[in-house]
């Protein structure tokens, strides 16, 4: 059971340009949300979370819109360039107990010069 | 180096083989988790610790894995018997309570 969706699978956008990676969760229990960028043979490392008290939270050229009613967040990447390209993973858990992070499967963003 | 550290970054094995992994948290950090992921996938939780103790394990550890963090340090996951489906990436994260939780480059396994 899948339980964060992620979607597109993969993206392609010129230099400048706004990729937009949606996720979807079913665990109403899920209070954080946060979003992982992983380059080729390396560990996913955080960019940015939130929690669902919050409609938005921006740190940088990163940006999260959370939308707790449909349970939907979505990563949004302003002036994107090509040292940005990777792939991202959004994610979830529940505060309390271990706060294992549930992940989406991964949208792999090439940004083209 | 003050982040994650994993050993070994690549483990090339034969089926039927045992492997064990390393893996250093971050200093003082009180949580520890193994996480795996799969070619095109996202990392799945496999255990976690809080200091040396294991609190939950996945239902994907089957009886060939165990793991153990003696004295809250540095943790070890080992794969007995090794399939060719064990091949993946094996990651470690560290956390200090109820924080962000940073992740190791990961030892990728390849099971011949």
């Amino acid at each position: 059971q899948q339980q964060v969706k992620q979607s597109p699978q993969s993206l392609i956008v010129q230099k400048g340009g706004i990729p937009i990676i949606n996720c979807a969760y079913e665990n109403t229990a899920f209070d954080y949300f946060p979003w992982y960028q992983q380059f080729p043979g390396k560990g996913p490392a955080l960019l940015i979370a939130i929690r669902p008290d919050v409609s938005e939270k921006k740190e940088g050229r990163f940006t999260i819109s959370f939308n707790k009613s449909a349970k939907q967040f979505s990563l949004h990447i302003m002036d994107s360039q090509p040292g940005d390209s990777a792939t991202y993973f959004c994610a979830a858990h529940a505060l309390g107990g271990s706060e294992k992070l549930v992940f989406g499967k991964g949208t792999k963003l090439t940004v083209n010069p | 180096d003050t982040g994650v550290s994993q050993d070994p970054r690549h483990k090339i094995t034969k089926r039927g083989q045992n492997v064990t992994f390393r893996c250093d948290p971050i200093s003082e950090h009180n949580r520890l988790y193994w996480y795996r992921q799969t070619l095109g996938q996202g990392p799945e939780f496999l255990t976690y610790f809080q200091n040396e103790a294991q609190l939950e394990k996945s239902r994907l550890l089957s009886d060939r894995f165990s793991a153990e963090r003696p004295k809250g340090s540095f943790s070890t996951l080992e794969i007995q018997r090794t399939e060719q489906g064990d091949s993946a990436m094996y990651l470690c994260a560290s956390s200090l309570g109820e924080n962000i939780q940073y992740f190791g480059a990961g030892t990728r396994l390849s099971v011949l």
